[in-house]
C-alpha cells in the first residue's frame, strides 16, 4: 500500500532561521509527490508537487523540497523562517496503485515560527 | 471566487439528524473528492467523482453516508441518523483529469454532533 509518514508531530524553528519538515514514502512505481499547508479553519494549500525532474523542487512561499530516492524522502525546506509560515504542514502521495485518482495524507507536522 | 467553494461552513446538529453539505469544484474540474479530517489527523478520502460517476467510495464510508453529482458540477455529501462520531471537518476538492495535477481544496465544513 502506498502510505507517507511525517515523523514530527511538531517543528520548531526561530524566524530567519532554516526549516525542514520531513516526509518520507512507500510506494510502488514512481512516487507523485505533494505538500500542502493548512492555516486555521482554513483548507489545504498547495505548495509544491514532484512528477519527475529535478530532485528540488520550488514551491509557493519560498518553500522548496528535496526529492530522495534512495532515502524515500521529500523534506520540505525553507532557507528562513517566517513567523507567518507558523501552520500544519502535509506531505502526501498519489496513490498510484488505484488508479491515481486519491491522494494519501501524512498525518501532519505542525510547524511553529518563533519572533 | 474561482476556487473550490463549500457551504455551509459550520453545522452543528443533535445526534439522530440528518445533515448534507455542498461543495461546487472549479469549474473546469471534472475530478471531484470528498475528504474527512478529524483533530490531530490527515485528511482521510472517502469518495471520489469522475463527472457524474462515483467511482470509489472508502471503507470509512458506512451505509449512512450518500454523496451524489448529479450533473457534473456541484456535489453533495449526505450524513443520515448524525452520530458524535461524525463530528470533523469535511473537505472538498477538485482536479483536472491529468495525474500530475495538484487537488485544490475548499475550505470545508466543520460538523459537530452534539
Amino acid at each position: 500500500a502506498q502510505s507517507v509518514a511525517q515523523p514530527e508531530d511538531q517543528v520548531n524553528v526561530a524566524e530567519g532561521n532554516p526549516l525542514t519538515v520531513k516526509c518520507t514514502y512507500s510506494v510502488s512505481g514512481n512516487p507523485y509527490l505533494f505538500w500542502y499547508v493548512q492555516y486555521p479553519n482554513r483548507g489545504l494549500q498547495f505548495l509544491l508537487k514532484y512528477i519527475t525532474g529535478d530532485n528540488l523542487v520550488k514551491g509557493s512561499y519560498g518553500f522548496e523540497a528535496e526529492f530522495n530516492k534512495s532515502q524515500t524522502s521529500f523534506h520540505l525546506k525553507k532557507p528562513s523562517a517566517l513567523v507567518s509560515d507558523s501552520a500544519l504542514y502535509f506531505c502526501a502521495v498519489r496513490d498510484m496503485a488505484s488508479g491515481g485518482f486519491k491522494t494519501i495524507f501524512g498525518a501532519g507536522t505542525r510547524l511553529f515560527v518563533k519572533a | 471566487d474561482t476556487g473550490v467553494s463549500q457551504n455551509p461552513r459550520h453545522k452543528i446538529t443533535k445526534r439522530g439528524q440528518n445533515v448534507t453539505f455542498r461543495c461546487d469544484p472549479i469549474s473546469e474540474h471534472n475530478r471531484l473528492y470528498w475528504y474527512r479530517q478529524t483533530l490531530g489527523q490527515g485528511p482521510e478520502f472517502l469518495t471520489y467523482f469522475q463527472n457524474e460517476a462515483q467511482l470509489e467510495k472508502s471503507r470509512l464510508l458506512s451505509d449512512r453516508f450518500s454523496a451524489e453529482r448529479p450533473k457534473g458540477s456541484f456535489s453533495t455529501l449526505e450524513i443520515q441518523r448524525t452520530e458524535q462520531g461524525d463530528s470533523a471537518m469535511y473537505l472538498c476538492a477538485s482536479s483536472t483529469e491529468q495525474l500530475n495535477t495538484e487537488a485544490f481544496f475548499g475550505q470545508g465544513t466543520r460538523l459537530t454532533v452534539v
